[in-house]
């Protein structure tokens, strides 16, 4: 079966303090790894797919990257507006995500 | 730009009674996805469909029942309400028409609905 584990579930930075937000997965043949923000209140809202090993992306202060094992988003000197929910997954077959629980990041002014 | 539009947006129920929550989304997806997010628990799919007509189960779909009549409607129906499912439940869908397999699996949210029930 699928697993998907984020670390760490919560973290706090001032503005301006970078970090990284670790997913690992085990699964069976990787076909891709998405990235979601989710605001409170709010349903997850679609960041990044990662295809295969070595592939990054970026979007303003996000970075994603891939290994076989594990992602990592990288936020470079956040802001307060960074604040959400982070959510990854990996399809489960050919219609399906398995979620991972997310990590609650603030971004403390 | 509407996506997926969820209805209600809130509701509470008494233990027993029945409710359905309406999925339309606008962007003529395949498939479509019910979840519940609980704290703690992360997003776990009910049931999903990939066309119109056909359903299937997903992780947790004990005490749940859904309908696809329309290809932009999923119907999530809780036929006896029981405390456990208090909860956040997000529709989603996707496309089929991407390009790289993995694509499809792309998921476009609904706002959520938050159902507690007494």
């Amino acid at each position: 079966e699928d697993q998907v584990t984020q670390s760490p579930e919560a973290l706090r930075l001032q503005e301006g303090e970078s970090s990284s937000l670790n997913c690992s997965y085990t699964v069976s043949g990787l076909r891709g790894l998405f990235w979601y923000r989710q605001d409170p209140g709010k349903g997850p809202e679609f960041l990044f797919t990662l295809y295969s090993a070595g592939e990054e992306k970026e979007k303003e202060r996000l970075k994603a990257t891939l290994t076989k094992k594990e992602s990592f988003l990288h936020i470079t000197a956040p802001k307060p507006e960074d604040s959400a929910t982070y959510l990854c997954a990996v399809p489960e077959g050919a219609q399906k995500l398995v979620f991972g629980q997310g990590t609650r990041l603030t971004i403390n002014p | 730009n509407a996506g997926v539009t969820q209805t209600p947006k809130f509701r509470v129920l008494k233990t027993g009674q029945s409710m359905t929550l309406l999925c339309a989304q606008d962007m003529n997806h395949e498939y479509m996805y019910w979840y519940r997010q609980d704290p703690g628990m992360g997003l776990r799919l009910i049931h999903y469909s990939v066309g119109e007509g056909t359903t299937a189960k997903g992780e947790v779909p004990d005490g749940y029942n859904v309908s696809r009549l329309k290809k932009q409607n999923f119907l999530l129906g809780l036929e006896s309400a029981a405390p456990s499912q208090t909860s956040v439940y997000f529709c989603a869908s996707s496309s089929i028409t991407s390009g790289r397999a993995s694509a499809k699996n792309i998921q476009y949210f609904g706002a959520g609905t938050r159902l507690s029930v007494l």
